[in-house]
């Protein structure tokens, strides 16, 4: 049974480009969440997709958006790249928004 | 922001010892959960306390929370280097449309020496 699997594992961008990270959820969870962690720090809630629907946001700037698919995976995507950007990216998966959250190892995205 | 603070921010111990560490936070909670996190690797859930509960026992992690406190605990028995790993506290409360977001702290990296 896989777990939370997250496209790709590295990427190098430069400041004002675009950027896709992938996620495929665990196997029967339908709600996706993803974070930004930067180094020697907490992860911090960008938004979490259920039915399809952006259902929750944290504070974090329009340049962030998403997508979930009918088969529950999910984009992240972020434009006009900053230097502050540089990250891991973290998605997490759960059978019902109210449930523990299983993680991906993430997307570790480099701004230069 | 971030909403829980682990206490200390980094701990160093010898194999066979026991670690303990410390989130508290400020407002209201419906659960405290606590993740560890291996260098380079996403987080695995290794407990979820709920506000009603005071204690909780999953193998050799023992979680505590004193909502009068705001505050929680998590201590790990008979420690061994595969424990090696930053632990992190997260706190949720009920968000509208029936979700719940958790916040985390900035963790407690434990190393455990062999």
């Amino acid at each position: 049974d896989a777990g939370v699997t997250q496209s790709p594992t590295h990427l190098i961008k430069t400041r004002g480009q675009q950027v896709t990270l992938r996620c495929s959820p665990k196997s029967g969870h339908d709600t996706v969440s993803w974070y930004q962690q930067a180094l020697g720090q907490g992860p911090q809630f960008i938004f979490q997709y259920y039915e399809e629907e952006e259902r929750q946001r944290g504070n974090f700037p329009d340049r962030f958006s998403g997508h979930q698919f009918p088969n529950y995976s999910s984009e992240l995507n972020v434009n006009a790249l900053l230097l502050g950007d540089s990250a891991l990216y973290l998605c997490a998966s759960s059978l019902t928004p109210s449930q523990p959250q299983h993680f991906g190892d993430g997307t570790r995205l480099s701004i230069l | 922001s971030q909403q829980g603070e682990e206490d200390p921010q980094a701990l160093s111990i010898q194999e066979g010892e026991n670690a303990t560490m410390n989130c508290s936070y400020k407002t209201s909670i419906n659960n405290l959960q606590w993740y560890r996190q291996n260098s380079g690797r996403g987080l695995v859930h290794l407990i979820l306390i709920r506000s009603n509960e005071r204690e909780k026992h999953s193998g050799r992690l023992r979680v505590t929370l004193d909502t009068s406190k705001k505050s929680s605990s998590l201590l790990i028995t008979a420690s061994r280097a595969a424990d090696t790993a930053s632990y992190f506290c997260a706190t949720a409360a009920y968000a509208s449309g029936g979700s719940y977001i958790p916040t985390f702290g900035r963790g407690t990296s434990l190393i455990v020496h062999p």
